[in-house]
């Protein structure tokens, strides 16, 4: 089946720590992109790529870092620049930037 | 750049009762407008979309949002709820893609429905 893979599902980090969440999709989309959501924010735009080996910051891309080697993958790299990491994360997908995405189950991240 | 607002953040409703979730977005340019659920621990999936044409766009599970460009709203309605439609819904715009433009898709707050028996 074609879908959109995020794991770990959960995942926690200690101070100081980077860690990194996994996304991987095998939908053959173009676009790939991470959101942030925190409760009564809605979901926030973190960064996006259209393409492989490009992206672009979103709007809250501080103490985030991510690559696009691969169509299929797009890491997030949550690095101890983030102050507050604490949130649910979501990937998505689409054939090309604008249309419609196709989301993961998502990744809830706790500070220890 | 764009923006919207989801002018409630929680509706409660009775079963088989009509509901309207409220949505407004601001823009400089044209623009493609979404509407999604997501149901708890779950990703978001999309409930119907408007990119051109019949201002009425029908979705999944009955819903369907009406583009209003004078007042820049887009907002979602189903005439009778079920408990199942217990969620919450993300209102999103993005910019129609062509030169400048980068497609990326802003999302509003979110409301939640809570839907009673």
């Amino acid at each position: 089946d074609g879908g959109i893979t995020q794991s770990p599902k959960y995942l926690f980090r200690k101070e100081g720590q980077n860690v990194t969440l996994s996304c991987e999709q095998n939908l053959n989309h173009d676009a790939m992109y991470w959101y942030r959501q925190d409760p009564g924010q809605g979901l926030r735009l973190i960064y996006y790529s259209q393409i492989v080996n490009d992206f672009q910051k979103g709007d809250i891309a501080e103490g985030y870092s991510v690559s696009r080697e691969k169509k299929e993958s797009f890491p997030l790299t949550v690095t101890s620049a983030q102050k507050n990491p604490t949130a649910f994360y979501l990937c998505a997908s689409s054939v090309r930037s604008g249309e419609k995405l196709f989301f993961g189950s998502g990744t809830q991240l706790s500070v220890l | 750049a764009q923006s919207v607002t989801q002018l409630d953040s929680q509706v409660p409703v009775f079963e088989e009762a009509p509901v309207e979730l409220r949505c407004n977005y601001s823009s400089s340019v044209s623009v493609y407008l979404f509407w999604y659920v997501q149901y708890p621990n779950q990703g978001l999936q999309l409930l119907l979309k408007y990119l051109s044409g019949s201002t009425l766009v029908k979705g999944i599970n009955g819903f369907e949002a009406e583009f209003n460009k004078s007042q820049t709203s887009f907002h979602l309605r189903k005439p009778s709820v079920h408990i199942s439609d217990t969620a919450e819904y993300f209102c999103a715009v993005s910019d129609r893609l062509g030169s400048g433009n980068t497609g990326k898709l802003i999302f509003g707050q979110g409301t939640t429905l809570q839907v009673k028996p």
